[in-house]
């Protein structure tokens, strides 16, 4: 099956710092990947996406790249801000196997900026 | 921009009540999601419907189902609740592509 593993949390920074969260995946076909975020009390966000190998899905300062080599699609930022403190959800699904297939997200990260 | 519309945003139930769960989707999307987070947990999928058709079945509990209407908007409806349903449950929708999630229905069983 499909499943997805990032960094266990807390990730504790502080503000201006360099962020790399990993996550790695294993898929029975050729994935879409995505960062979702979620801030306290709300639902989930998309932040980025890339759908093919080599890709790079960038928003917000936040990027990330499809490395199929690696299996991978760490996310990264070059300068924190307090404001980027939430939960941090990798994501995958496997499009065009003609249903409305659901996202298979990784446990998350939850990142704590610190002023 | 319309977004992803869930009633309740909060519930609160006794163990062995029922519930249902509203969800409406965007505007022309013709796909709904329902996805369930426990506490401290990765969000988990639980069955999806394409044009008012189940498409899709993840980790539902034979005690719960759902479904989606003519006007595309989709209920969850979950019997004999148990402690451990207590979760925050997303719907979200979308059309060929991209999910957009709602903000969550809040279940508290008690």
């Amino acid at each position: 099956g499909n499943s997805v593993t990032q960094m266990e949390g807390p990730v504790t920074l502080s503000e201006e710092a360099f962020l790399t969260i990993n996550c790695t995946y294993t898929a029975t076909g050729y994935p879409s990947l995505f960062w979702y975020v979620q801030y306290p009390g709300e639902g989930l966000q998309l932040l980025l996406k890339a759908t093919k190998a080599d890709d790079k899905g960038s928003n917000k300062g936040f990027e990330a790249t499809y490395r199929k080599e690696t299996t991978s699609f760490h996310l990264e930022k070059g300068s924190v801000q307090v404001s980027d403190s939430a939960v941090y959800f990798c994501a995958l699904i496997i499009l065009g196997g003609g249903g409305a297939d659901g996202l298979t997200f990784g446990k998350g990260t939850h990142l704590i900026i610190q002023p | 921009a319309a977004g992803v519309i869930q009633s309740p945003r909060h519930l609160i139930k006794e163990k062995r009540e029922t519930a249902t769960l509203k969800c409406y989707p965007i505007p022309r999307h013709d796909t709904v999601y329902w996805y369930q987070q426990g506490p401290g947990q990765d969000p988990q999928f639980l069955i999806s419907f394409y044009e008012k058709m189940q498409s899709d079945k993840g980790s539902i509990p034979d005690r719960f189902s759902a479904q989606q209407f003519s006007d595309y908007h989709s209920e969850l409806n979950m019997s004999s609740l148990e402690l451990g349903d207590s979760a925050l449950y997303f719907c979200a929708s979308s059309f060929g592509g991209e999910q957009f999630f709602g903000p969550g229905t809040r279940l508290t069983v008690l």
